[in-house]
């Protein structure tokens, strides 16, 4: 069955290290997209792409930065992590129908210490 | 502005009752479409439901339906026969621009998290 993955599940860092959460999917969407869910707020969008070479900044970009060199992987990387920056990430893909729904990986829960 | 408003930060429920979950938004595009996702404690999002601006008749999935009122920009779930398994936190999400043949990005609103009592 297809599905996406994001690893770490969980990772603890200290403040100013370079931190990479990786999302690999095997739907063969093109459509991919980064959030950061905190309570009281939501989801929030942090970047998205809509294929091969082409990223997009969301609602809350600040500090982070994505590539996408092939349909599969959109790996998030945090430049220099800041305590503001513990949360719950969700990578998430879709078709490019209008209609069609997101799929979510289990998430990745950072802290940032 | 709040594209998506959840004015419910919790409810509770009766088991086998029926729960309305409410969701109202805002937008100027004419096109847009309105998603329902469930996350258990595990942590999961699970997509529910989905309601097209130009659908003429309201979603139904199962035991999930969407009352979905075009002029008021609301777009309320309703959980029928509640179960204790419907104990989660319930997000209202809306994609703008269906129409232009492109999925965008979903835009949240803040949770309601449902409880239901045996």
């Amino acid at each position: 069955d297809a599905e996406i993955t994001q690893s770490p599940r969980h990772k603890i860092t200290e403040t100013g290290r370079q931190v990479t959460l990786a999302c690999h999917q095997t739907w063969n969407h093109n459509n991919m997209f980064w959030y950061r869910q905190d309570l009281g707020h939501g989801l929030r969008l942090i970047h998205y792409s809509y294929g091969v070479h082409d990223t997009n900044k969301g609602e809350v970009s600040d500090g982070y930065s994505v590539s996408r060199s092939n349909t599969e992987d959109l790996p998030l990387t945090l430049e220099s992590a800041a305590s503001s920056q513990t949360s719950v990430y969700f990578c998430a893909s879709s078709e490019s129908m209008g209609n069609s729904p997101l799929h979510f990986g289990n998430g990745t829960r950072l802290t940032v210490t | 502005a709040q594209k998506i408003t959840q004015t419910q930060p919790g409810m509770f429920v009766q088991e086998k009752e029926a729960v309305t979950l409410d969701c109202t938004y805002d937008t100027s595009d004419p096109s847009y479409g309105l998603f329902w996702y469930k996350q258990p404690s595990s942590g999961e999002m699970i997509f529910l439901i989905y309601q097209g601006s130009y659908d003429q008749q309201n979603a139904t999935e199962g035991r999930y339906s969407l009352n979905f009122q075009k002029a008021r920009k609301s777009a309320n779930l309703v959980i029928s026969a509640s179960q204790l398994g419907d104990s989660a936190m319930y997000f209202c999400a809306m994609r703008e621009g269906i129409s232009s043949g492109s999925a965008r990005q979903l835009t949240f609103g803040s949770g309601t998290q449902l409880t239901v009592l045996p």
